[in-house]
């Protein structure tokens, strides 16, 4: 069964960092797409960013381009998002999620991590 | 960027009537449109990939039509457990983008 378990959200002061995670489980994750997408409080749904299987090509919601950083660990089945210079905007629950082939869709979620951007 | 319009916000229907949701786009996105419910508290759950084919284990309840920038959602027969917001999705072009979302509510 396809699990993926996202960690590493919490409390942030304006201009701070956090680097969220995702571990993946019951698939092959390397032969796989995967995706950050986030939803702040009560509102819809926004694409973050996405990396290919092999980590040749990374791209970047304009919101987040030159301050957050997507990458990728095949050996040990894990997504991770470096979030610096956070602010306010960025507070949102964040979910990994699975793109079959290069579907570029989002077939199986994580639970989500909030990220919560206060002073 | 793309840009998906859902409509109508709200859909106030009862157990057993049709649903039928909107999703527009600003330019053509061809077939790449997807469907997603997401109830309180749980994350985004994949309904309609390629505008009209369901996923692994959705019920047939559940179609999905259009192409080019006319998309439809419907539900044949609304059961309690489909009460939920719905959103499309596009993957036609980068940015990926998603509608506002649908809330189908109980009337």
């Amino acid at each position: 069964e396809v699990h993926l378990v996202e960690s590493g959200g919490g409390l942030v002061k304006p201009g701070g960092s956090l680097r969220l995670s995702c571990a993946a489980s019951g698939f092959t994750f390397s032969t796989y797409n995967v995706n950050w997408v986030r939803q702040a409080p009560g509102k819809g749904l926004e694409w973050v960013s996405s990396i290919t299987d092999s980590s040749d090509s990374r791209l970047y919601a304009d919101s987040v381009k030159g301050r957050f950083t997507i990458s990728r660990d095949n050996a040990k089945n894990s997504l991770y998002l470096q979030m610096n210079s956070l602010g306010a905007e960025d507070t949102a629950v964040y979910y990994c999620a699975r793109s079959p082939g290069s579907s570029w869709l989002f077939d199986y979620w994580g639970q989500g991590t909030l990220v919560t951007v206060s002073s | 960027e793309i840009v998906l319009t859902q409509s109508p916000a709200t859909l106030s229907l009862s157990p057993g009537e049709r649903a039928t949701l909107s999703c527009r786009a600003s330019q053509s996105v061809g077939s790449d449109l997807a469907w997603y419910q997401q109830k309180p508290g749980q994350p985004p759950r994949l309904l309609i990939y390629d505008a009209s084919n369901r996923a692994t284990g959705i019920p047939a309840r559940f179609s999905g039509g259009g192409s080019g920038t006319d998309f439809t959602l419907t539900i044949s027969s609304l059961e309690p457990d489909d009460f939920a917001v719905y959103y499309c999705q596009q993957r036609r072009n980068w940015p990926l983008t998603f509608g506002g979302g649908t809330k189908v509510e109980i009337q």
